[in-house]
């Protein structure tokens, strides 16, 4: 069955470290993978995106690997600030079909300060 | 100067109802979706619609069902509501429905089904 995993529910690590999320799929052939923020209450944000011929890619603070081997992208804040809380979602898209996102589980991200 | 919007943002309702959520997008995108959210905060495509062509997730019960009076507006309808239904529903939208496109989301509809 097909299934995208973010290994970690939750994930609390202290302010200025680098925060690692991780985001596994099972079963897909994904063109894009994108990661999103999500805070409570609100809808999802886009972040980054990241094609499949894609290594890594940079925003900022933020780096997104991908490695279409290990079925598997790494999102990375580097810098952490408390404003980084929130929850991160990867999402991908398949290639098989329309622009339909397939989201994983979540991370809640925590940074203390 | 809001990108996408959905009214009501809280609907509590019984059981058998039907109730309809309202989605406009003012980015000028060709292309809507709606997504569920869960109560384990799991996000799920719905419908992902153009003027041309729907697409229907086919784990979603015929109750659902997606209506575009314009290009602008993507409205959800729901009959013959059920407890299962409660959850956060969002609406989203993209320039077009090419693959590599960012969507954009709304703030959500809480719905609860009592």
């Amino acid at each position: 069955s097909q299934k995208i995993e973010q290994n970690s529910e939750a994930l609390n690590i202290q302010e200025g470290k680098t925060a690692t999320l991780t985001c596994n799929y099972t079963n897909y052939s994904p063109a894009y993978l994108q990661w999103y923020r999500q805070d409570p209450g609100r809808g999802p944000v886009f972040l980054l995106l990241i094609r499949e011929n894609e290594k890594e890619k940079r925003k900022e603070r933020l780096k997104v690997t991908f490695d279409t081997t290990l079925k598997q992208s790494l999102f990375h804040i580097t810098a952490s600030q408390p404003a980084d809380s929130a929850t991160y979602l990867c999402a991908l898209v398949d290639q098989t079909g329309a622009n339909n996102l397939f989201f994983g589980t979540g991370t809640r991200l925590t940074v203390i300060p | 100067d809001t990108a996408v919007s959905q009214t009501p943002k809280y609907l509590v309702t019984q059981m058998g109802n039907d109730k309809s959520i309202k989605c406009e997008q003012n980015l000028g995108h060709d292309t809507m979706y709606w997504y569920k959210q869960d109560s384990k905060k799991f996000l799920k495509i719905m419908f992902s619609y153009n003027n041309k062509e729907l697409i229907i997730n086919e784990t979603v019960p015929n109750r659902f069902s997606p209506k575009s009076p314009d290009k602008a507006h993507l409205n959800l309808h729901i009959n013959s509501l059920e407890l299962g239904d409660s959850a956060v529903y969002f609406c989203a939208s993209s320039q077009d429905m090419a693959v590599q496109e960012t969507q954009y989301f709304g703030p959500g509809t809480r719905l609860l089904v009592l």
